[in-house]
């Protein structure tokens, strides 16, 4: 699988848009970019995932470049409870195991 | 959505002692479940991948023979920490592929403390 580029931490302010970039220049044709995010002391819980369309769900839009190299997760109006580490990943549809990298911290201030 | 729970959700054991820590799957089957480790202040690590009804697969790195992996039922696999030491000490996530395209589900995890 692909390996992913986060940057370490962003802040955002409390009701402002939430974009986390991820980088994944080596990304095959059959991969997808998935985003999960775990709040501290929790499981992991998946937000979205999309192959080279731009996707949206009731939790984030995710937007995907066109050479697919890179990607960004929205929150739309990031809430306190936001706060989380976010994980970009790419992996096969149906692949076997998903590999978590560093991820970025997101802080969402008051 | 689904939901897998993890019992229990924080053990301390003394050093030597064996740790089980459950994991189910409470609204479906999964045929395949994770376990996961995570330090502090680190990112998830793979630790196996369970199969029901079949032995585990373990990552490089990973002891089979310390880390026992059981997948009896479709609902149901646990992890015990066998011998369990100091550095042993970490947070244990499991996760199990769901219903539905493509879906896994996280476990809420368990701190094991190890004295």
């Amino acid at each position: 699988d692909a390996k992913t580029t986060q940057p370490p931490s962003m802040d955002c302010a409390e009701g402002r848009a939430a974009n986390l970039p991820c980088n994944h220049s080596t990304i095959s044709g059959n991969e997808y970019v998935y985003w999960y995010r775990q709040i501290h002391s929790q499981g992991p819980q998946y937000i979205i995932h999309g192959l080279k369309n731009n996707e949206t769900n009731e939790m984030a839009s995710l937007i995907i470049t066109e050479d697919r190299k890179s990607s960004t997760l929205i929150l739309p109006h990031a809430t306190l409870r936001d706060t989380a580490v976010y994980y970009c990943i790419v992996r096969v549809l149906y692949g076997n195991k998903l590999v978590f990298g560093a991820g970025t911290i997101l802080r969402v201030k008051s | 959505g689904a939901v897998v729970s993890q019992h229990p959700s924080r053990v301390i054991c003394k050093s030597g002692t064996s740790v089980k820590i459950e994991c189910r799957s409470l609204d479906f089957q999964a045929t395949t479940m994770f376990w996961y480790r995570q330090f502090p202040k680190q990112s998830l690590m793979l630790m196996a991948t369970s199969n029901e009804g079949s032995k585990a697969t373990y990552e490089q790195g990973v002891e089979k023979d310390k880390f026992l992996i059981n997948h009896a039922s479709l609902t149901l696999s646990t992890l015990t920490v066998t011998s369990a030491h100091p550095e042993d000490s970490s947070f244990y996530i499991c996760s199990a592929r769901g219903p539905g395209p493509d879906t896994q589900y996280f476990g809420p995890g368990t701190r094991l403390t190890v004295l």
